[in-house]
């Protein structure tokens, strides 16, 4: 257990609907990280919070956002879903912003989303 | 832009064999690269690691190499187990790079009896 939690697992919606994933970083973790894996894609990195702000994006479109809230969890919000968008989503958490050598990613189990 | 490569989606090794990974990245910038480790149903967990001063880490069965002048570091699992199978990233960030771990496609790796 990563001690990252990611609600829901499944999510099943349909095209033009907007959606919202849930992540609860580690205990201690200040930083968020949202990532997305499409079929036979690796993980692509879509957006980083630390402490509450925005410090890194990446290509996340912008039908997409994010935040994250005083208590450090974060949402991760999917608007006029398209087809496309099915994929895992997943969330991670570090200690720190992410900028020192010998700092590592925790993995929640992630939010499979289809898309019908 | 895929800045970081793996180019074999998947492997199949004995069991008791060696596994080799590869993974090719083109940005110069990079200094720290990382290997997870991806069981169906769960998230990548952290498998190990290694800095751009180092050119060799190694924990246990795990042993990764980095050759910085040819941007291309490799996993080496001797001797492979069963359990060992499973899909494999690497990962690299910069230190600047405010957390932007980038991944690789991913390898799967199959361990046969």
């Amino acid at each position: 257990d990563s001690g990252v939690t990611q609600t829901p697992k499944h999510l099943i919606t349909a095209t033009g609907q907007r959606v919202t994933l849930r992540c609860s970083p580690r205990s201690g973790d200040l930083s968020v990280y949202w990532y997305q894996q499409s079929l036979d894609q690796g993980l692509q990195f879509l957006i980083q919070y630390y402490n509450g702000e925005e410090r890194a994006k990446g290509n996340i479109l912008e039908r997409f956002s994010a935040q994250q809230f005083p208590d450090l969890h974060s949402e991760l919000n999917l608007s006029s879903l398209e087809l496309g968008d099915s994929a895992l989503y997943f969330c991670a958490s570090s200690v720190g912003q992410g900028t020192k050598t010998n700092e590592k990613l925790f993995f929640g189990s992630g939010t499979q989303l289809s898309v019908l | 832009d895929q800045q970081v490569k793996q180019n074999s989606p998947s492997l199949s090794v004995q069991e008791g064999r060696i596994s080799i990974l590869n993974c090719d990245y083109t940005n110069s910038m990079f200094d720290y690269f990382l290997w997870y480790k991806k069981y169906p149903a769960e998230g990548p967990t952290f498998l190990i690691s290694i800095s751009s001063i180092k050119d060799k880490n190694e924990d246990g069965r795990f042993t990764v190499f980095l050759n910085k002048s040819a941007k291309h570091l490799s996993l080496h699992i001797v001797p492979s187990q069963p359990g060992d199978s499973a899909v494999y990233f690497c990962a690299a960030s910069a230190t600047d790079s405010w957390g932007k771990f980038q991944f690789g496609a991913g390898t799967q790796v199959v361990v046969t009896p």
